[in-house]
């Protein structure tokens, strides 16, 4: 069975203040690994996707990285607009679906 | 180009009624699927359609019936409303992983349902 750990469950920053969200999976051939953002009310909403270890992506002050066991989510200077919460999700090799963790509510502070 | 487009926002029914929530999108997305998001348990697969005429089991689809009549509306009924089916219902769609194009799934902005 497929299985997404975040970590922590919520983080508070100050504006400015660097760090890092964790995901830890267990899946048994991995197709995606994909990471969405939520505003309070809204709907998730796409920010990447990693498919094989050792690589990276960024958008602004987010960057995702990827290793075979866990993805991290950095977060650079934060400004409170990048207040929300953020999910993580696997899609397993031969399947076509995301089973998501319960993600990471973040909280910066001016 | 409206993305994924759920309707009703809100809804408040009582025990034993019974609704449909409609989702359309207009990507042409072969794949879509319906979520509902508890606290504390995250985003939980109902259902989900690979294409025109199919639906799918996911991981909580005890109480719900799905139909995808057309490729760009997947519909989520509920036949007999309970206390237990109070959650948010989000909808979402994406192009088939299979055909090698980017597989991240857009999302619907929400259907807050209360069963009382």
């Amino acid at each position: 069975e497929d299985q997404v750990t975040q970590s922590p469950e919520a983080l508070r920053l100050q504006e400015g203040e660097s760090s890092s969200l964790n995901c830890s999976y267990t899946v048994s051939g991995l197709r995606g690994l994909f990471w969405y953002r939520q505003d309070p009310g809204k709907g998730p909403e796409f920010l990447f996707t990693l498919y094989s270890a050792g690589e990276e992506k960024e958008k602004e002050r987010l960057k995702a990285t990827l290793t075979k066991k866990e993805s991290f989510l950095h977060i650079t200077a934060p400004k409170p607009e990048d207040s929300a919460t953020y999910l993580c999700a696997v899609m397993a090799s031969g399947y076509s679906t995301l089973t998501f963790g319960k993600g990471t509510m973040l909280l910066v502070s001016p | 180009n409206a993305g994924v487009t759920q309707t009703p926002k809100f809804r408040v029914l009582k025990t034993g009624q019974s609704m449909t929530l409609l989702c359309a999108q207009d990507m042409n997305h072969e794949y879509m699927y319906w979520y509902r998001q508890d606290p504390g348990m995250g985003l939980r697969l109902i259902h989900y359609s690979v294409g025109e005429g199919t639906t799918a089991k996911g991981e909580v689809p005890d109480g719900y019936n799905v139909s995808r009549l057309k490729k760009q509306n997947f519909l989520l009924g509920l036949e007999s409303a309970a206390p237990s089916q109070t959650s948010v219902y989000f909808c979402a769609s994406s192009f088939d992983p299979d055909r090698g194009l980017d597989t991240e799934a857009f999302f619907g902005q929400g259907t807050r349902l209360t069963v009382v």
